[in-house]
């Protein structure tokens, strides 16, 4: 079982400020991903990478980056947070296995921006 | 993208299994069915996947129609514990990217 952590929490910030989610997992997977969730609406993949220095963005357009400079850790950054930036992010790492990959979320950030 | 169906909400009475449908009707011979559920305040979690046949693990059972084009999710003894969203999705042996649909929102009732 992967162990993958999410700092914070909860936030609660005022609009204009930059915040970096952080996001780790100690298992070693070189995959790892984003997604953002509204409460009570499907999950949506936001970024994701295939390893060190690699990063995509995902079927969900998002004004925030990512960075991935070890493989241990992928965090997401919002230079300006704004109100509709408000929501769940759910972070989450995978490993190859037979029948496709199985993927391991964190407990999420829940942010709210006012 | 193959599509899946599933049905919005269904209940359960505790300490009573659960069948949870998913229909998937243009799946292709590569896709796998995959499951994963949602505790409320938490991230998914992996439940169990297979290709054609029936498979078994600790958490739930997974019984695929001969023809692939649907599966049902089995929780033999629900508890409440058990109260979540539940996704069905599929992925080929080369995808690393899963799209969850609105999955079926389990309510167990004591």
């Amino acid at each position: 079982e992967a162990d993958i952590y999410q700092t914070p929490r909860y936030l609660v910030i005022g609009t204009g400020k930059k915040i970096t989610l952080e996001c780790s997992q100690t298992m070693g997977h070189d995959k790892m991903y984003w997604y953002q969730q509204d409460p009570g609406m499907e999950l949506h993949l936001i970024h994701y990478s295939y390893g060190v220095n690699s990063t995509e963005k995902g079927d969900l357009s998002s004004e925030s980056t990512v960075s991935r400079i070890r493989t241990e850790h992928f965090p997401l950054t919002l230079e300006s947070a704004r109100p509709s930036h408000t929501s769940q992010y759910l972070c989450a790492s995978s490993v190859a296995a037979a029948g496709a990959d199985t993927q391991y979320f964190g407990p999420g950030t829940r942010l709210t921006v006012l | 993208d193959a599509k899946t169906t599933q049905p919005n909400s269904m209940e359960s009475n505790e300490e009573e299994p659960v069948h949870l449908p998913c229909n998937h009707s243009t799946i292709s011979g590569t896709d796998y069915i995959h499951w994963y559920r949602q505790l409320p305040s938490q991230g998914p979690e992996y439940v169990i996947h297979g290709l054609t046949s029936n498979v078994n693990n600790r958490m739930a059972s997974l019984a695929i129609a001969e023809d692939r084009k649907s599966s049902t999710l089995i929780l033999h003894r629900a508890t409440l514990r058990d109260a979540a969203v539940y996704y069905c999705t599929l992925l080929t042996n080369r995808d690393d990217k899963i799209i969850f649909g609105k999955g079926t929102r389990l309510h167990i009732l004591p």
